[in-house]
């Protein structure tokens, strides 16, 4: 069974700061991985997908890197901005098209 | 594009009593998702349709959650009768193809059980 764990489970970083977050999977069988954002009271929303086959994907300010081996996932953030200030999750995907989450990571960027 | 609908977005109700939640997929998306998503905690699914067929419902507590796709598009997911320990968020997804395409969520409902 995948188990997917996101750590540090909050993070509190001063603006511009540059960030990582992680994401780790026990079972490295999958096929893509995916990064979503979730502000309170909200739905989530995707910032990147990154294929089994990938090594990186970026998208702005933020870079996505995955080591299947390994089982791990780093989410980079530059330069952040109060408006950063979120929840980030990340959603393994296996071959067989079923998604696990972790439980994110709630980032709040202080002016 | 339209984003994935869904309603109510807010729902209070006794324990013991039934709730429905509606979902409009993306149009032409094939796959949808329901999750149910605990405070502090991340979505887990519920159920996965593929057009109007199911996926995967392995975690759906049957005896009490049912869900339907009409005609492959619209959703359904009811609760009946609901327990304090349901109260969450509700969300739903979809997705063009299952695996190597991106999921896209809605809003949510958020479903408080006293």
């Amino acid at each position: 069974k995948q188990e997917v764990t996101q750590i540090p489970a909050a993070l509190s970083v001063p603006e511009g700061e540059n960030l990582v977050l992680n994401c780790s999977f026990t079972d490295s069988a999958i096929y893509n991985l995916q990064w979503f954002r979730q502000d309170p009271g909200k739905g989530l929303t995707s910032l990147l997908l990154i294929q089994s086959s990938q090594r990186e994907q970026t998208s702005g300010r933020l870079n996505a890197s995955l080591d299947k081996s390994s089982g791990r996932s780093t989410l980079y953030i530059a330069a952040s901005q109060p408006g950063d200030s979120a929840t980030y999750l990340c959603a393994v995907n296996t071959n067989a098209g079923k998604s696990t989450f972790g439980d994110g990571t709630t980032l709040t960027v202080k002016p | 594009e339209a984003g994935v609908a869904q309603s109510p977005r807010y729902k209070i109700i006794e324990k013991r009593q039934s709730v429905a939640f509606w979902c409009n997929p993306i149009s032409g998306h094939a796959t949808l998702y329901w999750y149910q998503q605990i405070l502090g905690q991340g979505p887990k699914l519920l159920i996965q349709f593929q057009n109007n067929g199911v996926v995967d419902d392995s975690q759906l507590p049957k005896d009490r959650f049912s869900a339907e796709r009409l005609k492959g598009v619209d959703s359904t997911l009811k609760i009946q009768p609901a327990k304090l320990e349901d109260s969450a968020v509700y969300l739903c997804a979809s997705s063009f193809l299952t695996r190597n395409t991106e999921a896209f969520f809605g809003q949510g409902t958020r479903l408080t059980v006293v």
